[in-house]
């Protein structure tokens, strides 16, 4: 299974960009990349799933570089209902393995 | 809303209670999951029913016993329970088997807040 890093913790004001960046440096050619949200007390949510280059949906993009050892994932203009915990994941052929994640707090 | 559903919503039970958690997905997918919350641990997969097939994760005590009777139904069986045992159950839904391509977009439901005394 590719193990993923992503920072602990973000602080973003309401209306700014918010870039979370993952590093997958053992990523198999077949895995995917994909991110969930989490709220408290909730189950998460995904969000977006890409395999290169960019992916965006109507919640965010998703850049990933030509070598795939890393990926962003990019919430425009956050607002305070985004403060979750966003979770980078590479999956294949196995069952997801969810990490920490990382904690957005997004301020007024 | 996401289409999966649970029961109870929160649970307190003593060591010595046998008690059932319940999970029913409306999405006519074909896998479901059991996953563990901790306070500040990350999730973690307890079993996978994929076409009537179980996939669990060894680390899993044998208090805690999973039943599928159908696609859309999942149950937790828990007997004999310890306090650390204390979390979050969620319970998830996908379309197509994680083992064979499939699983990656799961659908969550909002979760049992178990406590045992």
């Amino acid at each position: 299974l590719a193990k993923t890093t992503q920072p602990i913790s973000m602080d973003s004001y309401e209306g700014q960009e918010v870039n979370i960046t993952c590093s997958h440096n053992n990523i198999a050619t077949n895995d995917y990349i994909t991110w969930y949200q989490q709220f408290p007390s909730q189950g998460p949510r995904f969000i977006i799933q890409g395999y290169k280059t960019k992916v965006t949906n109507e919640v965010a993009s998703l850049f990933i570089p030509a070598d795939r050892k890393s990926s962003t994932l990019s919430l425009p203009r956050v607002s305070l209902s985004d403060t979750a915990v966003y979770y980078c994941l590479v999956w294949g052929n196995t069952p997801l393995v969810f990490g920490k994640g990382t904690r957005l707090s997004v301020i007024a | 809303e996401t289409g999966v559903t649970q029961t109870p919503r929160h649970l307190v039970m003593g060591m010595t209670n046998k008690k059932s958690l319940k999970c029913e997905q409306h999405l006519g997918h074909n896998a479901m999951y059991w996953y563990k919350q901790s306070a500040k641990k990350p999730l973690e997969l307890m079993f996978v029913y994929s076409l009537e097939e179980r996939v669990e994760n060894n680390s899993v005590p044998s208090r805690f016993s999973p039943e599928c009777p159908n696609s859309s139904h999942l149950f937790l069986h828990l007997h004999t329970l310890q306090p650390e045992d204390s979390a979050l159950y969620l319970c998830a839904s996908s379309q197509g088997s994680p083992l064979a391509g499939g699983g990656n977009e799961q659908f969550f439901g909002p979760g049992t807040r178990l406590t045992v005394l």
